[in-house]
């Protein structure tokens, strides 16, 4: 089945600074889906694209599906984008395969 | 507004004891999904319903059942809960499964199993 690996597992930023996240999965890509896990535990979709740069405000998802990696770029962090950051491949079935998620916490 | 409703948010059970996880969603999506999150584990999909009386395991899904009678209404249902079943419940909705539809999901279920 599907393996991903997320990377950094954790990141601590000083506000201001940039992320750059990354996401290796192991076969062939139908989409790929970014999330985002709040603090307290719910989880909101931020991208879903199968490949090429999608930009939002100060994100931007990069999917290379040959090279079989995706990234979401941060920009000018804030405090309020302290939480866990999901990556969800999906392979050619219905299914998602989730990461483990980075961890980031973003400092005054 | 669209929006994906789990309850409880809490539930704290004894060992042997029935569960129910109930999820509705209020945007007609033809498929919903439950997933748990365990520390380490990520999110692993436990069952997918695809519409009313369609539902199809996932990875995990030995302990579990599932009830889909309305298309805006699924739940997960423990028959005799283990301790091993202590975990983050998630449910989630998307327009349909095939294409690169968005993922919904609702705020989540802890449940405890004592």
């Amino acid at each position: 089945g599907q393996q991903v690996q997320q990377s950094p597992a954790s990141l601590v930023l000083q506000e201001g600074e940039n992320a750059e996240l990354q996401c290796n999965f192991s076969t062939s890509l139908n989409s790929m889906q970014w999330f985002y896990q709040r603090p307290e535990g719910s989880l909101v979709s931020l991208f879903y694209n199968p490949s090429g740069t999608k930009q939002s405000g100060r994100l931007t998802s990069t999917t290379v599906i040959k090279e079989r990696r995706s990234s979401l770029h941060i920009s000018s962090s804030q405090i309020t984008d302290s939480g866990t950051y999901l990556c969800a491949p999906r392979g050619m079935g219905y299914k998602l395969t989730f990461g483990t998620g980075t961890s980031l916490l973003v400092d005054p | 507004d669209m929006k994906v409703t789990q309850m409880p948010r809490y539930l704290i059970k004894r060992m042997g004891e029935n569960v129910l996880l109930e999820c509705g969603q209020d945007m007609s999506h033809e498929t919903m999904y439950w997933y748990r999150q365990d520390p380490g584990l990520g999110l692993q999909l436990i069952y997918i319903s695809y519409d009313v009386d369609s539902n199809s395991e996932g990875d995990i899904p030995k302990g579990y059942r599932v009830s889909r009678k309305k298309r805006e209404h699924f739940s997960l249902i423990l028959d005799s809960a283990k301790t091993n079943q202590t975990s983050v419940y998630f449910c989630a909705s998307s327009l349909s499964p095939i294409s690169n539809e968005r993922l919904f999901f609702g705020h989540g279920t802890k449940l405890s199993v004592l």
